[in-house]
């Protein structure tokens, strides 16, 4: 079974630090890459999206992504309070599918 | 209204009743989903309309039963639900193309079964 893996957390960090959260996914094939951010009682909203290995910058926000090893990471620096929230990574995998699986999401504390 | 719109926003029902959840998409959209969302579980795919076509987990019961009379409405009906039943029922809507597929959610809908 095609799998998208996360640690739930919670993972804590102090403000200003810089936050890592890390997905891995089991079809080497897959094309796409998303990270949503759900605030608690909200619904999922997209941050980030990368398609190609390296890293992609906005803002405060980097995504990683490498194919070879089948991770994808999202880096926030300058954490803040208002990154605490449950952070979801989607992939699409192969096989000319649309269909994101997601992974259960690991929970950021940032604490003052 | 803009965006994707659910209704209602929480349904507390008995397991003998019938209920219906609604979505609306404002978005131009031409691909809906049903999403499950259960306490530490991964957001798990009930059904798709997309371009006509439905596309559904095999491991969702016929309890639950979904309709899409166009592309920009979709219901999940649901009968004899049971207590496992109780969860976050998120709608999203895409502009489905393969690899870049960018969902939009819902505020979703707190399901309570009793």
């Amino acid at each position: 079974q095609k799998e998208v893996e996360q640690n739930s957390g919670p993972l804590s960090v102090p403000e200003g630090a810089i936050a890592s959260l890390n997905c891995t996914y089991s079809d080497r094939g897959s094309q796409s890459f998303f990270w949503y951010r759900q605030y608690s009682g909200k619904s999922p909203e997209l941050i980030m999206s990368i398609y190609s290995n390296g890293d992609k910058e906005d803002g405060r926000f980097t995504a990683q992504l490498n194919k070879a090893s089948q991770y994808v990471s999202l880096l926030i620096r300058d954490s803040q309070p208002s990154d605490s929230a449950t952070y979801l990574c989607a992939v699409i995998q192969s096989g000319g599918s649309y269909i994101p699986t997601f992974g259960r999401g690991t929970s950021l504390i940032v604490h003052p | 209204e803009t965006g994707v719109t659910q209704t209602p926003r929480h349904l507390v029902m008995g397991m003998t009743n019938k209920k219906s959840l609604k979505c609306e998409q404002h978005l131009g959209h031409n691909a809906m989903y049903w999403y499950k969302q259960s306490a530490k579980k991964p957001l798990e795919l009930m059904f798709v309309y997309s371009l006509e076509e439905r596309v559904e987990n095999n491991s969702v019961p016929s309890r639950f039963s979904p309709e899409c009379p166009n592309s920009s409405h979709l219901f999940l009906h649901l009968h004899t639900l049971q207590p496992e039943d109780s969860a976050l029922y998120l709608c999203a809507s895409s502009q489905a193309q393969a690899g870049a597929n960018v969902l939009t959610f819902g505020a979703g809908s707190r399901l309570t079964v009793l």
